[in-house]
């Protein structure tokens, strides 16, 4: 099945510490998205990428960074810059373009230690 | 930041019964989306409306979209219990010089159906 696969599914990160949050994706979709999800929260966008070896901060993407080296592949590293990381994290493809559907990953639970 | 604002924030009601959920944005919008999240998981995508539809169906849902009020609502039929999840509205939103459209999620309502 076709589908999002975000790893972990928990992550604690010590002060002063770099994570690297995975999400992978088999729909052979062009644009990926990466979201922070806040208690009681709707999303918010930290990167986005159209096309692969592209991407483009989102609304609240200081002390995050990304990289998108494969088609399938757009990992986020939440640095050590962000002083406040404990959250849900959830990343997204579609096919691009106007009126798509986004498809999601199950999240990754970020907490501090 | 967010344009779309879902009411109300949370709704409880029975199996069986019908939950109508809100959502008012702010600026104009070539479609509107509408997502499921269960706890602790992903969002699921239920429903998209285009700005020139007013009324879409699919399955137990009926969205309706009223450009001149910014206003959607998302009415679920003869509620489930497997219905119990939080739901978001989603406008897009055109990134400038960029041609690209983002989506900008309001604060969703939390709906419970009990058995």
């Amino acid at each position: 099945d076709g589908g999002i696969t975000q790893s972990p599914k928990y992550l604690f990160r010590k002060e002063g510490q770099n994570v690297t949050l995975s999400c992978e994706q088999n729909l052979n979709h062009d644009a990926m998205y990466w979201y922070r999800q806040d208690p009681g929260q709707g999303l918010r966008l930290i990167y986005y990428s159209q096309i692969v070896n592209d991407f483009q901060k989102g609304d609240i993407a200081e002390g995050y960074s990304v990289s998108r080296e494969k088609k399938e592949s757009f990992p986020l590293t939440v640095t050590s810059a962000q002083k406040n990381p404990t959250a849900f994290y959830l990343c997204a493809s579609s096919i691009g373009g106007y009126h798509q559907p986004q498809h999601f990953g199950d999240g990754t639970r970020l907490s501090i230690l | 930041s967010q344009q779309g604002e879902e009411d109300p924030q949370a709704l409880s009601i029975q199996e069986g019964e019908n939950a109508t959920m809100n959502c008012s944005y702010k600026t104009s919008i070539n479609n509107l989306q509408w997502y499921r999240q269960n706890s602790g998981r992903g969002l699921v995508h239920l429903i998209l409306i285009r700005s020139n539809e007013r009324e879409k169906h699919s399955g137990r849902l009926r969205v309706t979209l009223d450009t001149s009020k910014k206003s959607s609502s998302l009415l679920i039929t003869a509620s489930r219990a497997a219905d119990t999840a939080s739901y978001f509205c989603a406008t897009d939103s055109l990134i400038m010089n960029t041609g690209f459209q983002k989506l900008v999620f309001g604060t969703g309502t939390r709906l419970l159906v009990s058995p």
